[in-house]
């Protein structure tokens, strides 16, 4: 089943925070992060392997709440290269699979 | 180190006809994911290929269909194609060390973008 994803989309200034979210009615093993730009492919941001664990990189971070089966990608002091469709997905050990949840666009204005 | 390669970029077909999508992984990956995505429903897993084999499925008609050569290159067919088959085709490959994409870096390509007159 198809992890939810909120917002769906947001606008930014350059400088703001902002958060994604990412939700999942089936017990996760994985949460996976990628952030897709226009006309491009999606491009890995992170996975989080474990319940509580959280990582990042930049000012880019995410948590991942097995027990809450969510995951929240953190964007710190958003530049313009942020701009894309963030999308997580989730990983069942008892499937083998990834499932992708619709996405949520980030447009960082100047 | 190259990255994946899809083949070919962009297609038009019209209705009842088949397609046939090719898609190559960066060296060494055996694991081959493909992805159909369309605007308002994200990247929906299409299969994935590991060692000749599928290892997983999603839930599209039989009319989608793939294979997986000895050297770790994917093909995807579909056939009897629809209006609603338009979209963007991602293949994404990774090592597939692990029993299944769960938990291992996916690296996409370009896509295909097909278009359904």
């Amino acid at each position: 089943q198809q992890p939810v994803q909120s917002p769906q989309a947001v606008i930014l200034r350059e400088g703001e925070d902002a958060v994604i979210n990412c939700s999942s009615s089936k017990a996760l093993y994985s949460v996976h992060w990628y952030r897709q730009k226009h006309g491009e492919a999606p491009v890995f941001l992170m996975i989080l392997l474990k319940g509580g664990e959280q990582k990042g990189h930049d000012k880019i971070s995410a948590s991942f709440n097995e027990k809450k089966q969510q995951s929240s990608l953190y964007l710190t002091a958003s530049q313009l290269s942020y701009s894309g469709t963030y999308f997580c997905g989730s990983g069942s050990s008892n499937t083998g699979k990834l499932i992708f949840g619709q996405g949520t666009t980030l447009q960082v204005k100047p | 180190k190259a990255g994946v390669t899809q083949t070919p970029r962009y297609l038009i077909k019209t209705r009842g006809q088949q397609v046939t999508l090719s898609c190559s992984p960066i060296s060494g990956h055996r694991s081959v994911s493909w992805y159909q995505q369309t605007p308002g429903q994200g990247l929906q897993f299409l299969f994935e290929y590991f060692s000749e084999t599928q290892r997983n499925k999603g839930n599209f008609p039989g009319r989608f269909s793939g294979r997986q050569f000895s050297n770790s290159r994917s093909e995807m067919n579909v056939s009897t194609l629809e209006l609603g088959d338009s979209a963007l085709y991602l293949c994404a490959s990774s090592l597939g060390l692990a029993g299944g994409t769960y938990q291992e870096t996916q690296y996409f390509g370009p896509g295909t973008r097909l278009l359904v007159l």
